[in-house]
């Protein structure tokens, strides 16, 4: 596609279920990124995944959150046990091969999880 | 600790004011710095900088970069209700796969 496509554009679920969300980041870029932003917040980095190398999990803020990514394309990120406070938009981006560093980051409409 | 800090966090200004947004950020030896345009859903980009003392210019938005005093601007001439928006800042660390550092941003309001 043209963009970054999230989906859903929206989840509201209760307390202790889990959630799955789904991003497809341009066709072509390597790199793709997990974001959380809460209401007033920046954006808080959660992982990054670069074509076949280990992902970069350090900003996941608990055992909780997973994410894997699919031959290279498509994204999942998997919040288990949902809790109040994972309530937040969460933002998909991607960018072109970081082996030629200063490309801007292309970013998804985001889902909006509000955990009940 | 806060790696990118904007300022202000807020600003209400009239349409066709000037506007000077600020971020300052914490790293050294980054790769480049973002600026982005937040509105309802994604963040949009806008500049990319990454030598100091060289503004980059699109329309009536410029931006640019201080790397000795650690900091950036965003300019914004005769504003318009489409300026309103979030303004995110974003550092490119040193020494990682293409990660970034994102400031809280800064919400302009432009009223007609």
């Amino acid at each position: 596609g043209a963009g970054v496509s999230q989906s859903p554009s929206n989840k509201v679920t209760e307390k202790g279920k889990d959630v799955e969300l789904r991003c497809d980041p341009i066709s072509g870029h390597t790199a793709l990124y997990w974001y959380r932003q809460s209401l007033g917040q920046g954006l808080e980095f959660l992982i990054y995944f670069q074509g076949n190398s280990a992902p970069d999990k350090s900003g996941l803020p608990s055992d909780r959150f997973s994410a894997e990514r699919t031959g290279g394309s498509v994204s999942t990120l998997t919040i288990q046990r949902t809790q109040q406070e994972d309530s937040a938009v969460y933002l998909c981006a991607s960018s072109l091969s970081p082996t030629g560093y200063n490309q801007p980051q292309h970013f998804g409409d985001g889902t909006r999880l509000s955990i009940l | 600790e806060d790696k990118v800090v904007q300022s202000p966090l807020s600003l209400v200004v009239h349409e066709g004011d000037t506007v000077t947004l600020n971020c300052s950020y914490e790293v050294t030896n980054f790769r480049s710095l973002l600026w982005y345009k937040q509105e309802k859903k994604a963040p949009t980009f806008l500049f990319m900088l990454t030598s100091s003392g060289i503004e980059k210019k699109s329309g009536r938005l410029s931006s640019i970069l201080d790397k000795k005093e650690l900091s950036s601007i965003l300019n914004i001439t005769a504003t318009q209700t489409g300026d309103s928006a979030i303004y995110l800042c974003a550092v490119e660390l040193p020494n990682t796969g293409n990660q970034f550092y994102f400031g809280t941003g800064t919400s302009l309001t432009v009223i007609p």
